[in-house]
């Protein structure tokens, strides 16, 4: 079936950066956007970036522009998302979801989260 | 930037209905989706594009938007609809999402 499962939970100190992995499996890996979304302890969601798995340019959110960076590894359906130089407001669940076409581009499949933890 | 405005909390009492306000400036110029977000679990796509359902939704759940609010209708709550929901829209090449309602079925 259409999945995306993420990596297990991580642990950083204050300063150190988090990469983390989001395997796609049961579609056509190129034909759909992946974004990033994060959700901090009790709060909302937070829009990270998109990127395309085809190729091309990535899109930032100008709150996390140059400490986030999206990646892709075509050869096994992988996106990574990459966070540097984390504080204590980047601990959160970090998702995945894929943005659908036929939808609008609405995210119709989410993994299933990665808790992130930053703490000294 | 672009902002989503969702009230904190709603309640509703079980085979009411309950509605959601999203509120951004000309939002009907946008395609407004909404998810649910029950405790401990990834978001679910409940409407896409203003007012479409995606297979699998209840027919409970409609969508709507006009002038700058979108609606998310629930139909008969049930329990099970106790979750957070939130709005997302497009601003240009970001996604902006609502701050996320609290949906109470007491």
């Amino acid at each position: 079936q259409v999945q995306l499962v993420q990596s297990g939970a991580e642990v950083k100190k204050p300063g150190a950066s988090v990469k983390v992995s989001c395997k796609a499996s049961g579609y056509t890996f190129t034909s759909y956007y992946i974004h990033w979304v994060r959700q901090a302890p009790g709060q909302g969601l937070e829009w990270m970036g998109i990127i395309n798995p085809n190729g091309g340019p990535t899109t930032y959110s100008q709150r996390l522009q140059g400490r986030v960076t999206m990646t892709r590894d075509t050869s096994t359906s992988t996106v990574f998302m990459d966070l540097s130089s984390l504080r204590s407001e980047d601990t959160a669940v970090y998702y995945c979801a894929r943005g659908a076409p036929r939808l609008e581009n609405a995210f119709d499949i989410w993994g299933q989260g990665t808790m992130v933890t930053v703490s000294s | 930037s672009y902002e989503l405005t969702q009230p904190p909390s709603v309640s509703v009492s079980p085979g009411q209905t309950a509605s959601i306000s999203c509120s951004g400036n000309k939002l009907v110029d946008n395609y407004v989706c909404w998810y649910q977000q029950r405790p401990g679990q990834s978001p679910v796509l409940v409407i896409y594009q203003d007012t479409k359902r995606p297979s699998g939704i209840p027919e409970r759940f409609s969508g709507s938007n006009s002038g700058n609010t979108a609606t998310l209708t629930i139909s008969g709550t049930q329990a099970m609809d106790e979750a957070d929901y939130y709005c997302q829209a497009w601003d240009s090449s970001f996604v902006v999402f609502g701050g996320g309602t609290k949906l109470t079925v007491l």
